[in-house]
Formats: structure tokens, sequence, C-alpha cells
């Protein structure tokens, strides 16, 4: 497909049970961010990569929570011994990033979430 | 940090009326300032940013104008349809267009009543 695909779309998980939601980002796009977003606020940065590289973990809220993106291209968000206040949708969003000179390489395509529920 | 702060959360406006959507920001170095919006059950959607160095910018039915003095800049949205019913969030970033460093507000739920 040409956009940002995520799966799965909805996760329920008990608590202390591991997850791992995928990213598929748009071809090409050399940057991939995931977002945790909560039930009415607004998207709230977790990790950034640039190709494979992750250059920034800093919203990462804890040392359960993990991502990777070996190959640059897919993205694969773990969390392991979920908690319920890690209830939320988790928004990845790709970057062209690099792009020609003039273009607007910022604009980040998101997916459609993965909401998860924490039991 | 940045601060994004976006006072109103809901937003109810007749159709065809105009709708204003104000934003904060706390960081003097901010330079973008993009504004998404969010459909139920989808991922939020750019539709229009600008950049520090101009004070207005058009497309179409929408605007966004910045106040780099006070650090506020907002939405304007012109005879306003159903279609534009959704969540919009506003951001800032210090990062000259780079999607990095991005921070979003709160969110505001607009509602257009037909």
């Amino acid at each position: 497909g040409a956009g940002v695909s995520q799966s799965p779309r909805y996760k329920v998980a008990k608590r202390g049970q591991d997850v791992a939601l995928r990213c598929d980002p748009i071809s090409g796009h050399v940057s991939l961010f995931w977002y945790q977003q909560a039930l009415g606020q607004g998207p709230e940065f977790l990790t950034y990569f640039q190709n494979e590289a992750q250059l920034d973990k800093s919203g990462l809220p804890s040392d359960r929570f993990f991502a990777e993106r070996p190959e640059g291209s897919v993205s694969t968000l773990k969390i392991q011994r979920t908690q319920q206040e890690d209830s939320a949708v988790y928004l990845c969003a790709s970057s062209l990033e690099f792009g020609r000179e003039g273009s607007n390489t910022g604009e980040l395509f998101f997916g459609e979430g993965s909401r998860l529920t924490v039991l | 940090g940045e601060n994004v702060e976006q006072h109103l959360s809901t937003l109810s406006v007749q159709e065809g009326d105009s709708a204003v959507i104000k934003c904060t920001y706390s960081d003097s170095a901010s330079n973008y300032f993009p504004w998404y919006k969010q459909e139920l059950g989808k991922g939020p959607q750019l539709i229009i940013d600008i950049r520090s160095n101009v004070g207005e910018k058009k497309d179409q039915r929408i605007a966004v104008t910045l106040n780099k003095t006070a650090k506020h800049f907002s939405l304007h949205i012109t005879e306003t349809q159903p279609e534009d019913s959704a969540v919009y969030f506003c951001a800032a970033s210090t990062g000259g267009g780079s999607a990095r460093q991005l921070t979003f507000g709160s969110g505001t739920q607009l509602t257009v009543l037909p």
C-alpha cells in the first residue's frame, strides 16, 4: 500500500504479558517515529529512527519499552510486562527527510495506530 | 523542553461559519508549526504548516497565522463544512521543518453543526 501500515489494529493484553506492535513505513522514507497517544491527548514522542539507527529514545517511558528497525524499513515496538498505564494508541509515522531541496521533507505520515488495552 | 498549549478542548460552529483554534508555545527557538487533523480511528494528517520566517499562510479555506512575539499561532477555517469535524492538533518544533523534536498540543475537537 501507499501509506504507513500498522498491525495489529487492536490488541488486548493481560497485565504482565509482552506485546509487539509492527509498523511498515512508506517505502523510501528515511525517518520513522513512534508516538503514544492517550485518550483525549495529543501524540507524545517515544522514539526516532533514521534508517536503522535509533537516534533518539528519550521518550520511552521505561526500560520495558524497546523499539527496533533492523533493516531500516519495518519497525517493531515491544512492550514487556505490560501495565494498565500502557493502555493507549501507539502511532507510527514516517517522514521523507533528506529529500529534494525545497521539498517539505518534515511532513509526518501517520499510520492508523495500534490500540493497546491492558486488562 | 517545548510546551505547546491548546486551550480549547472542544469547539462547535454552525456550518458555513468560521472556526479559529489557537495554540501557544514556550520555546522561542521553535521555528516550525504544523497543524494536523485526526478523524475518528485514523492517524493524524498534516493540513497546513508555517515556518517562523512568515506570519501567515493560506491554502483554500484554511489558513495559519503566527505571532512570534506573543508565541502563539492559530488555525483558521472558513466556510466550515461537516467534513471539517475532527480533532485538530497544533505542534511546534525547533527543527526548521524537520519532523524531529515535534511537540504536539492536546487537541481541539471541532464539531460543525448542520
